[in-house]
C-alpha cells in the first residue's frame, strides 16, 4: 500500500500568513491526490482534487500543486476560518490512503 | 441539498456484530459510487470500503476484509455496512461518503460526507 506522509504535523500561523503543507507519497500516485479540511466535531470537506483542481465553492486562496510523489497545499492569506486540520489522500490505488493530518493552529 | 445520514452505531463487545446504515437524499443515489470512511477518536482518516452503483464492484481495506460487508439498496437510497467479529481497533466514527463523479464507477475520493455514527467496541 502507498504511504502518505504530511509535514508538518502542526503548523502555527497568523491571520494573513501564507502557509504551505506538504504531502509525500511512498511511490508515484500519478497526480491522483485530494486535500480535505476538517474542523473539530465536523466531517471533512473536500478542497482540492487531482492535485490542483479547486472544488466548487472553495475560496481561491486555497491552491494545490505537485506531481509524482510530492504535493503541496497552499493558503495564500490565512483567514480565521482556516484554522483546522488538513488531510491529503491518494486515490491512485488501494487502500486510498490518507496522510496523518496537519493541524493548523493560531500562533 | 445533498444529505447523508448515518445510523446504527453503538457500544458492542468484541466479537459481536453491528450494521450501519446511511440514508441519502438530495441527489440521484444510483448515479454514484458510495463509501465508508472511519476515524478513530483523535486520529486520522481511514478508507474502509466502497461500492459502485450496481454493487458489482466492491472493495475493502485489508483491515476489515472478511469481517465487513458493504451493500446498497438503490430503491431505498441507502448504503449499509455489516460489521462482524468486531475488534477494539474498529472503534471509530464511521462516515458515509459520496464519490466525486456521477459516473457510478468508483474514483475513491469524496465530495460529500455524512456526520458519522460512532462505533465503540469494548468489553
Amino acid at each position: 500500500d502507498i504511504q502518505m506522509t504530511q509535514s508538518p504535523s502542526t503548523l502555527s500561523a497568523s491571520v494573513g500568513d501564507r502557509v504551505t503543507i506538504t504531502c509525500r507519497a511512498s511511490q508515484s500516485i500519478n497526480g491522483w491526490l485530494a486535500w480535505y479540511q476538517q474542523k473539530p466535531g465536523k466531517a471533512p470537506n473536500l478542497l482540492i482534487y487531482k492535485a490542483s483542481s479547486l472544488e466548487s465553492g472553495v475560496p481561491s486562496r486555497f491552491s494545490g500543486s505537485g506531481s509524482g510523489t510530492e504535493f503541496t497545499l497552499t493558503i495564500s492569506s490565512l483567514q480565521p476560518d482556516d484554522f483546522a486540520t488538513y488531510y491529503c489522500q491518494q486515490y491512485n490505488s488501494h487502500s486510498y490512503t490518507f496522510g496523518q493530518g496537519t493541524k493548523l493552529e493560531t500562533k | 441539498e445533498v444529505q447523508l445520514v448515518e445510523s446504527g452505531g453503538g457500544l458492542v463487545q468484541p466479537g459481536m456484530s453491528l450494521r450501519l446504515s446511511c440514508t441519502a437524499s438530495g441527489f440521484t443515489f444510483d448515479d454514484y459510487a458510495m463509501y465508508w470512511v472511519r476515524q478513530a477518536p483523535g486520529k486520522g482518516l481511514e478508507w474502509v470500503s466502497g461500492i459502485n452503483w450496481n454493487s458489482r464492484t466492491i472493495d475493502y481495506a485489508d483491515s476489515v476484509r472478511g469481517r465487513f460487508t458493504i451493500s446498497r439498496d438503490n430503491a431505498k437510497n441507502s448504503l449499509y455496512l455489516q460489521m462482524n467479529s468486531l475488534r477494539p481497533e474498529d472503534t471509530a466514527l464511521y462516515y458515509c461518503t459520496r464519490d466525486f463523479y456521477n459516473s457510478g464507477s468508483p474514483n475513491y475520493y469524496f465530495d460529500f460526507w455524512g456526520q458519522g455514527t460512532l462505533v465503540t467496541v469494548s468489553s
